[in-house]
């Protein structure tokens, strides 16, 4: 089992309707979790970073985490042409002690494709 | 802010040649940088990880020998990947991060990537 799985899609939606895409993890200790949008042959860029459990509002797109269940989700209202491209969910167990150097295990993209 | 850049963002060389990428934040100083490879429609994989004055920790099945990184400044990190081969031809990605301790500090800003197309 990975530690982190993501529904690789695709996912087609019409313009303007609300995305929800998510991941799960197996990995109790992953405190720190991250959305990153990625256009193709781009790197990814960071869209939303939240600790722990909660929700995080953007403008449009809002992240939460359930810790209990060990379960992210990204949502996107009033989806756009331009929000299509590969979401990829990444978290880490975020220690002081290493100082900078936690790596990151992704979850495998989810590419999404909104229609106009 | 926390921007990241990449050179070259393309390159094609010819099999046995060493090609060398670098990756610069432009508007932060580094703690550290770390270098990944993705495949055509799959997930980042980690290489390594590159600390300032330090040699890079490297993840297990990448050959250190074969994949070179220099970290000589909080800047600028690069990866040289020495008699390349078809096979190494990828999408090599570098991400950096700013750690103070606090709480997200650690958060990875990524680079554009660089496509090496090997001969």
């Amino acid at each position: 089992q990975k530690e982190v799985e993501q529904d690789p899609g695709p996912l087609s939606v019409p313009e303007g309707a609300i995305v929800s895409l998510n991941c799960t993890y197996s990995n109790s200790a992953f405190q720190y979790f991250m959305w990153y949008r990625q256009y193709s042959r781009k790197g990814p860029e960071l869209l939303m970073y939240t600790y722990s459990s909660g929700n995080k509002e953007d403008g449009r797109f809002t992240a939460q985490v359930d810790k209990s269940s060990k379960y992210i989700s990204l949502f996107i209202r009033d989806s756009q042409p331009s929000d299509s491209a590969t979401y990829l969910c990444a978290m880490s167990a975020w220690r002081v002690t290493n100082f900078g150097n936690e790596k990151l295990t992704f979850g495998t993209g989810t590419r999404l494709t909104i229609i106009p | 802010g926390a921007v990241v850049s990449q050179h070259p963002s393309r390159v094609i060389c010819k099999s046995g040649t060493s090609v060398k990428i670098e990756c610069r934040s432009l508007d932060f100083q580094a703690t550290t940088m770390f270098w990944y490879r993705q495949f055509p429609k799959k997930s980042l994989m980690l290489m390594a990880t590159s600390n300032e004055g330090s040699k890079a920790t490297y993840e297990q099945g990448v050959e250190k020998d074969k994949f070179l990184i220099n970290h000589a400044s909080l800047t600028l990190s690069t990866l040289t990947v020495t008699s390349a081969h078809p096979e190494d031809s990828s999408f090599y990605i570098c991400s950096a991060t700013y750690w103070t301790g606090g709480v997200g500090t650690d958060t990875q800003y990524f680079g554009p990537g660089t496509r090496l197309t090997v001969l």
